[in-house]
């Protein structure tokens, strides 16, 4: 049974980087064809697809975060990392970690989410 | 950037009814379009893709429909464990919409 799991602090200050990693079990990272990525959830609960890395190390991010987002994985550990630079109020919601497959944006598992502030 | 827009925003059914909710996309999706459960204090679960397609696990009270810019979720028969809130997502790109919550 393949699991998820975030981690990382739940309170960022504005303009540092709020970074989270995600702990895969049950499953390789680098699954041929298995991509991980992250999505977030506002306070207002809109869905929002962060950016996602490739069995092979690929990384694809949502436009709208690009400049500031940088995601990386380990394999030796079976995680996988989001780096957002300059957190902003704005930031604030709950981070899930995410698989899809075969480069389709179809998210068939997640993790429990974790929820991160950036309040000063 | 591709918008879908759900409907309505809540739908208040009684247990053993059955639930139609709707999602429209700006343009075009083709049958790329998903539909996720979302209970409080859980994750989203993926219920249906390729418009029509239930997921590992999923009843046969769910089914989806449609293509192009509009579809639907239908759910038969409502259980109890059934409301929740419901996101469709479009994955010729990426985007989802705002949700419907299907409540008693």
């Amino acid at each position: 049974q393949m699991q998820l799991k975030e981690s990382g602090p739940g309170l960022v200050k504005p303009s540092e980087t709020l970074s989270l990693t995600c702990s895969v079990s049950g499953a390789s990272i680098t699954t041929r064809d298995d991509y991980w990525g992250w999505v977030r959830q506002s306070p207002t609960k809109d869905l929002e697809w962060i950016g996602s890395i490739s069995y092979s190390g690929d990384t694809y991010y949502n436009p709208s975060l690009r400049a500031r987002l940088t995601i990386s994985a380990d394999a030796s550990r079976n995680q996988f990392s989001l780096r957002l630079a300059s957190a902003a109020a704005s930031d604030t919601g709950v981070y899930y970690c995410v698989r899809h497959r075969d480069g389709y944006y179809i998210f068939d598992s997640w993790g429990q989410g974790t929820l991160v502030a950036v309040s000063s | 950037e591709i918008m879908l827009t759900q409907s309505p925003a809540s739908l208040s059914v009684s247990p053993g009814e059955t639930a139609t909710l709707s999602c429209r996309a700006s343009e075009s999706v083709s049958k790329h379009l998903a539909w996720y459960q979302q209970k409080p204090g859980q994750s989203p679960r993926l219920l249906i893709y390729d418009a029509t397609t239930r997921a590992t696990g999923i009843p046969v009270r769910f089914s989806g429909g449609g293509s192009g810019t509009e579809f639907s979720l239908t759910i038969s028969s409502l259980q109890s464990e059934d409301f929740a809130v419901y996101y469709c997502q479009q994955y010729r790109t990426w985007t989802f919409g705002q949700g419907t919550k299907v409540e008693i």
